[in-house]
């Protein structure tokens, strides 16, 4: 039973234009969300966080919203760039600091 | 400043043999994590260390799995023997631990690649 779903396994999207990922969650007690991206033969790098105590969250290019009465979230990045090609995963965590639940991941193809 | 380093990058066995994975995570980081990400799905969680307690191992195979991390820096990870199922890509990753500024974020190493034949 997956806990963390990204129900969309792909997405491309022209360069400058704005891509948006989704991720929905189903259990009630997540409260801190975090989203890494993941070139090929390299491990997730973080992008951005978001707890629970708040809906929106900016950082750069990058902005992160969270729906909890939906138990969804996303992530809007604005203009996107080929370099944001990657695969974008989803992480919840119920406690702060302790275990993360990763969603299964959206490939982000961005073309120029 | 480095980043969480791991090795073997790539590890090619055939099935039965033994296989072991290591980890250094960054310096400070109390909290380690050993993930295993199957192609085409998420990492999902083996093992978490709170400096040398394993504070949650219940995602891990026992039966063939073990890990230990001796005096609270590195740590190692052990299959044996090894099964066709297990050719995945093993992450590890650390954080600052629980109540530290940015505690709850994870900083992932490059990955070690395990095919089983």
């Amino acid at each position: 039973d997956q806990q963390v779903k990204q129900n969309s396994p792909s997405l491309s999207v022209q360069e400058g234009r704005i891509s948006i990922l989704n991720c929905d969650y189903t259990n009630s007690m997540f409260d801190y969300f975090l989203w890494y991206k993941k070139y090929p033969a390299e491990g997730p790098t973080f992008l951005i966080s978001i707890s629970s105590i708040k809906d929106k969250n900016e950082d750069g290019r990058f902005t992160v919203f969270l729906n909890k009465s939906a138990k969804h979230l996303s992530l809007h990045i604005v203009p996107s760039q080929p370099g944001d090609s990657a695969v974008y995963f989803c992480a919840a965590s119920g406690s702060y600091g302790q275990n993360f639940v990763f969603g299964p991941g959206t490939r982000l193809s961005v073309l120029p | 400043e480095a980043g969480v380093v791991q090795s073997p990058r790539y590890k090619i066995i055939e099935k039965k043999q033994p296989v072991a994975f290591w980890c250094n995570p960054i310096s400070g980081h109390n909290t380690l994590y050993w993930y295993r990400q199957n192609l085409g799905q998420g990492p999902e969680l083996l093992i978490r260390y709170e400096n040398e307690e394993a504070v949650d191992d219940s995602q891990l195979p026992k039966d063939r799995f073990s890990a230990e991390r001796l005096k609270g820096v590195d740590s190692t990870l052990k299959i044996q023997p090894a099964e066709l199922g297990d050719s995945a890509v093993y992450l590890c990753a650390s954080s600052l631990g629980q109540g530290a500024p940015g505690a709850n974020v994870l900083t992932f190493g490059a990955g070690s690649r395990l095919t089983v034949l």
